[in-house]
């Protein structure tokens, strides 16, 4: 079965950092590009953006909202997917998700979310 | 704001049909569209991918459709809704190397 493990979030102040991690099993890691979505308090789901896998460069792509301040990184040898995050505002505020598509994918190869975790909750407060 | 619009909620008892629409604002975006149920404090679920295929465990009440010559407008159907299906429902495409969600519909099951 496919599990896709999160932690690291917690309250942090405005303008701080933190890091939240995804531990995944149960498919290729190596061969899924990783997906980060958050959803604010009365808001709804917000892509904030992926990484591809290595033969892809591990390529980066950001929503506006994060680029520049947050950053995906994975190591293939843990199965784990990462977001750094940093300069945060209360904007910021939300439970994060990692999620990646494992079975699932469009005529054009392009994969829908059928994995996630468990989601972590991400407070930025003075 | 989402460049994906669906209405803020929509309302029905069981049994009823309910239609959920996702519009591109008059672009066409032309990528398949997904559509993700989320009940709050839960992990989203995958419904329909690739504009109308359902994953395995998917009720078949949920059905997805698109407009056969452009991604103008995609539309989720919950066939004979049930009390179970009280949720956000959210459509979801591609763009260049970017992914969007819609704003998201709250259904209610009266």
């Amino acid at each position: 079965d496919v599990q896709m493990v999160q932690s690291g979030g917690g309250l942090v102040k405005p303008g701080g950092s933190l890091t939240l991690s995804c531990v995944t099993s149960g498919f290729s890691f190596k061969d899924a590009w990783m997906t980060w979505v958050r959803q604010g308090p009365g808001k709804g789901l917000e892509w904030i953006g992926r990484i591809k896998t290595a033969p892809f460069g591990e390529t980066t792509d950001y929503a506006a909202p994060v680029s520049g301040r947050f950053a995906i990184s994975r190591d293939d040898s843990k199965n784990t997917l990462f977001l750094r995050m940093s300069s945060l505002t209360t904007d910021d505020t939300g439970t994060y998700f990692c999620t990646t598509a494992v079975l699932h994918f469009d005529k054009l190869g392009w994969g829908a979310f059928d994995s996630w975790g468990q989601g972590t909750v991400v407070t930025v407060s003075p | 704001q989402s460049l994906l619009t669906q209405p803020p909620s929509v309302s029905a008892a069981p049994g009823q049909t309910v239609t959920i629409p996702c519009s591109g604002g008059g672009a066409d975006l032309g990528n398949a569209v997904s559509w993700y149920q989320h009940v709050p404090g839960t992990a989203p679920r995958l419904l329909i991918y690739d504009n109308d295929k359902r994953p395995s465990g998917v009720p078949d009440r949920f059905s997805g459709s698109r407009s056969s010559r452009s991604f103008k407008s995609a539309t989720l159907d919950i066939t004979g809704v049930q009390a179970e299906d009280e949720a956000d429902y959210y459509c979801g495409t591609w763009v260049r190397t970017l992914e969007l969600f819609g704003g998201g519909t709250r259904v209610t099951v009266l």
